[in-house]
């Protein structure tokens, strides 16, 4: 069955160090897609990067980067400057493509603090 | 398995015209049913909830509403269109702890 896992339920740091945020997944599914995001308390999950399975691209965004380790199945989320903005929840999740939709597994996040 | 049909694939609707979105669920009875937006750069916002026919929660007010007329269908309607309507809609249920299962989704371009 389809798991996410997020072992880290808080971190914290100081600002202007760098954070990896770990996620491990299970799924039987040949083509599917990493996402990360930030949670806000209004209820939006900001997207922040997203990894294709059939790609080998290091994917990069701003001060995000991911490190995408399919045979693990793993994938981490670097932050690269942190800033005190950046304190949130963050969560990764697997989308895999259903006949006529998708299938979103969400993993429990973990809890950033950054401090000034 | 239960499947998600959303309807219509795409709309492009003018600015002040209403809108009617529809979600219909086949193979879960009494499903937990939710209304999101994605906006263009993958953002999602949970718009509306509902747990029962009848009854719907809202989460974010962006002068939408949305009704559960039967147990199998959910509708996302406003009488007025903005600009900042335009996006993805996704239907979704809920499958168990932290899954979610999504609907194709309704591209809306307001213009």
């Amino acid at each position: 069955a389809e798991k996410v896992i997020q072992v880290w339920s808080t971190a914290s740091r100081q600002e202007g160090e760098e954070l990896t945020l770990d996620c491990s997944y299970e799924t039987s599914q040949v083509l599917y897609h990493l996402f990360w995001y930030k949670h806000l308390l209004s209820g939006e999950m900001v997207f922040l990067i997203r990894q294709t399975s059939s790609s080998t691209a290091k994917e990069r965004s701003g001060r995000y980067s991911v490190v995408f380790q399919k045979s693990l199945k793993s994938i981490s989320l670097i932050i690269s400057a942190l800033q005190p903005d950046d304190s949130g929840k963050y969560f990764c999740a697997l989308w895999e493509p259903r006949t006529g939709g998708y299938k979103v597994v969400f993993g429990s996040g973990t809890r950033l603090l950054v401090s000034p | 398995a239960q499947t998600i049909h959303q309807w219509p694939v795409a709309e492009i609707k003018a600015v002040g015209s209403p809108l009617s979105l529809g979600c219909t669920i086949k193979g879960k009875s009494s499903p937990n049913l939710y209304w999101y937006w994605q906006a263009t750069g993958g953002t999602l916002q949970q718009l509306f909830y509902s747990i029962t026919v009848g009854q719907v929660e809202s989460v974010v007010q962006l002068n939408l509403s949305a009704s559960r007329p039967k147990d199998d269908q959910f509708i996302l309607s406003t009488e007025k269109l903005l600009l900042s309507h335009s996006g993805f809609y996704l239907c979704a249920l809920t499958g168990g702890e932290n899954t979610l299962y999504f609907g194709a989704g309704t591209r809306l371009s307001v213009l």
